[in-house]
């Protein structure tokens, strides 16, 4: 089965620095997407990030990138230049494609704190 | 729509009473998605539509919930005989199916909408 492992406590950091939020995951599919999804005090869930299990490269949009490190099996969210309104809640999913399907349910950790200080 | 609409936004309602959430998903998404988020959590998944079937409702926790969704586009999470441990925020989410070329098997994005805040009393 899998899973997701969101360890870290609440997470500060200064306001223009760049932070490392950390992800573990857990399958035995050969072939696994990883998300990442930011929620801020208002409830929304927001799309920031995708890495599929085959590819090459670390997914960057904007000022988020992945370090993918797949023999560790760590997909760890870094965002660049922190802004205050980074401020909110970051969540990891996973995907298994082979077993359940391209379209099939995401399973999230239980997510990080992010606080940013002026 | 833009965008996933969940209605009500907030659900008060007493112990044993019935209770239907609706979400209307984005225009032309197949996919749709029901997860419940309790206080500082992570959303936990209940229920995935593929059109007007489940194709997995393995996360319902029990019989009192029942989702449906007979047109392919709104569904309705409905739950009976409520229960204080119901309470929760409920998710939905959307999304437009996968393609076998292009765009990286697997990397359907889920868009979610504000989510109803249900309160069991």
């Amino acid at each position: 089965a899998q899973k997701i492992t969101q360890t870290q406590p609440g997470m500060f950091v200064q306001e223009k620095e760049a932070v490392t939020l950390d992800c573990t995951y857990d399958t035995s599919d050969p072939s696994y997407g990883l998300f990442w999804y930011k929620q801020p005090s208002s409830g929304e869930m927001i799309f920031l990030i995708y890495q599929g299990s085959y590819d090459q490269q670390n997914a960057t949009e904007g000022r988020y990138s992945l370090n993918f490190q797949k023999a560790r099996k760590s997909a760890n969210l870094v965002i660049s230049a922190s802004q205050l309104g980074d401020s909110a809640m970051y969540f990891c999913a996973m995907r298994e494609i082979i077993r359940t399907g391209a379209n099939s349910k995401l399973t999230f950790g239980k997510g990080i704190t992010l606080s940013v200080r002026p | 729509g833009a965008g996933v609409s969940q209605t009500p936004s907030n659900k008060v309602t007493e112990k044993g009473k019935y209770v239907e959430l609706r979400c209307d998903p984005i225009s032309g998404h197949t996919a749709l998605y029901w997860y419940r988020q309790s206080l500082g959590q992570g959303p936990e998944f209940l229920i995935y539509f593929q059109g007007t079937g489940a194709a997995d409702d393995s996360g319902l926790p029990n019989d009192r919930f029942f989702a449906v969704r007979p047109e392919g586009s709104v569904s309705t999470l409905k739950i009976q005989r409520t229960e204080r441990g119901d309470s929760a925020v409920y998710l939905c989410a959307s999304s437009a199916s996968a393609t076998r070329r292009g765009g990286g098997s697997g990397a359907n994005v889920l868009t979610f909408g504000a989510g109803s805040r249900l309160t069991v009393l």
